[in-house]
Parts: structure tokens; C-alpha cells; sequence
């Protein structure tokens, strides 16, 4: 498997700018996380999708942030209007969870790496 | 509510000493998975190991060990020898099996030196 795969890999907008982050989740698992790395915030929780449905968005920092899972294979995060704030490393993991499953840990994509001048 | 808690933001540690990072943590849940993982220089998150609320069976590979203590609901992460390669931010988390919502803390930064 080729694990959890991101794209891009780099992004630099200008302000104001519509910005859409992919993730595509290891075949199989059925949980998706958003995360935000930033020096001063850490590693934040963004959102997080269980069987495609999002279950907690409770860390989307504001309105101007939305995700989705249209399907297993493919979640995007959408950043609109960017401001320079939102300059961090965004990072997708996938994970197998549920009752009678083998809960897996999270594996992390190589992360997306955003500046917004 | 879910909580973990890395009290050492920072730690400095001279190549071949032992090291721990302490890791604390909350939550309701009866069944849950605890992790370490390591985030290099390079960015990438690199998971390390991974315990079962129901396992307190301490383990240790190569260098690494981990202390897994339910009744204090600590997790620590021992390095034997440190390397200057060991240097990084480590993370500790917790997965619900029941909501399997992550919750990472806030890390340990890690440097070795030579």
C-alpha cells in the first residue's frame, strides 16, 4: 500500500485565495483525520470523518474552513478565503476504528505545507 | 472529554544518556489506544508503538521501552542510550475504540547532542 497520500505537497497563495488540500486514505480504513501543525498551536485536530460521515468538527477554527469525504477514497479540505494565518502543515491520516475491528493506529501523509502571502 | 498532557515541552540530553518523556493522560473511556509517535527534522510523523488500555505489559524494543501504568494513566517513553539521531518531537496520543477520535499532545521536543 502506498499509505496515505496528499497533494500538493507544497502550496503558496496570496491572501484571499481559494485553497483546496487532497487526501487519499489507505484502502480499508474507514477514519480520516484533519490535522494542523503550527509552532505555536501544535498538532491540531481539525475534523474527523468516520465512514465517510463527518463525526467531529468541533477544531475547524472557522467558517472559511470546510472538508469533505465524497467517498472511502478521497477527502478534501477547502480553505476560502485564506488568510496568512492559515500558514501551516496540514496533515491527513486514515485509520481502521470500530467495535469488533482491529483498531489501527493513525498514519500520517507527508503533510501539505501551506504559505499564504 | 479526552485529554493528553506532555509536561516536558523540551528536553536536552547529551549522546548515550538515558531519557524519558513523560506522557499523561484523561478520558471516560473504558477501552482505548494509547501511541507514541516521532516527527523528525524532515516533518513526517512516524509511528513508534502502539498499547492496548488493556494490556499493561510494559515493552521494550532495541533501545526504546515504554511504561504503560493504568492506575496513574501515564505512558512514558524511555530512549537507553541516546543518539544524536534520536533528536525530534515525539507525540503521545490517545485513539477512542468506542468514538475512535484521536487526541494528540502537544509534544517533546528532543535533542541529543553529541
Amino acid at each position: 500500500d502506498a499509505g496515505v497520500i496528499q497533494s500538493p505537497r507544497h502550496e503558496v497563495t496570496e491572501m484571499g485565495q481559494e485553497v483546496t488540500l487532497r487526501c487519499k486514505p489507505i484502502s480499508g480504513h474507514n477514519s480520516l483525520f484533519w490535522y494542523r501543525q503550527t509552532m505555536m498551536r501544535g498538532l491540531e485536530l481539525l475534523i474527523y470523518f468516520n465512514n465517510n460521515v463527518p463525526i467531529d468538527d468541533s477544531g475547524m477554527p472557522e467558517d472559511r474552513f470546510s472538508a469533505k469525504m465524497p467517498n472511502a477514497s478521497f477527502s478534501t479540505l477547502k480553505i476560502q478565503p485564506s488568510e496568512p494565518r492559515d500558514s501551516a502543515v496540514y496533515f491527513c491520516a486514515s485509520s481502521l476504528t470500530g467495535s469488533g475491528a482491529v483498531n489501527t493506529e493513525a498514519f500520517f501523509g507527508q503533510g501539505t505545507r501551506l504559505t499564504v502571502v | 472529554a479526552q485529554k493528553v498532557t506532555q509536561a516536558q515541552t523540551e528536553i536536552s540530553v547529551v549522546e548515550k544518556e538515558d531519557v524519558t518523556l513523560d506522557c499523561v493522560y484523561e478520558t471516560r473511556d473504558t477501552t482505548y489506544y494509547l501511541f507514541w509517535y516521532k516527527q523528525p527534522p524532515s516533518g513526517e510523523l512516524v509511528f513508534l508503538i502502539r498499547r492496548n488500555s488493556f494490556d499493561e505489559q510494559n515493552e521494550i524494543s532495541g533501545r526504546y521501552s515504554w511504561n504503560f501504568q493504568k492506575s496513574t494513566s501515564s505512558f512514558n517513553f524511555t530512549i537507553t542510550a541516546s543518539q544524536v539521531v534520536d533528536s525530534a518531537v515525539y507525540f503521545c496520543a490517545l485513539i477512542s475504540t468506542n468514538a475512535g477520535k484521536s487526541t494528540f499532545g502537544d509534544g517533546t521536543t528532543l535533542t541529543v547532542k553529541p
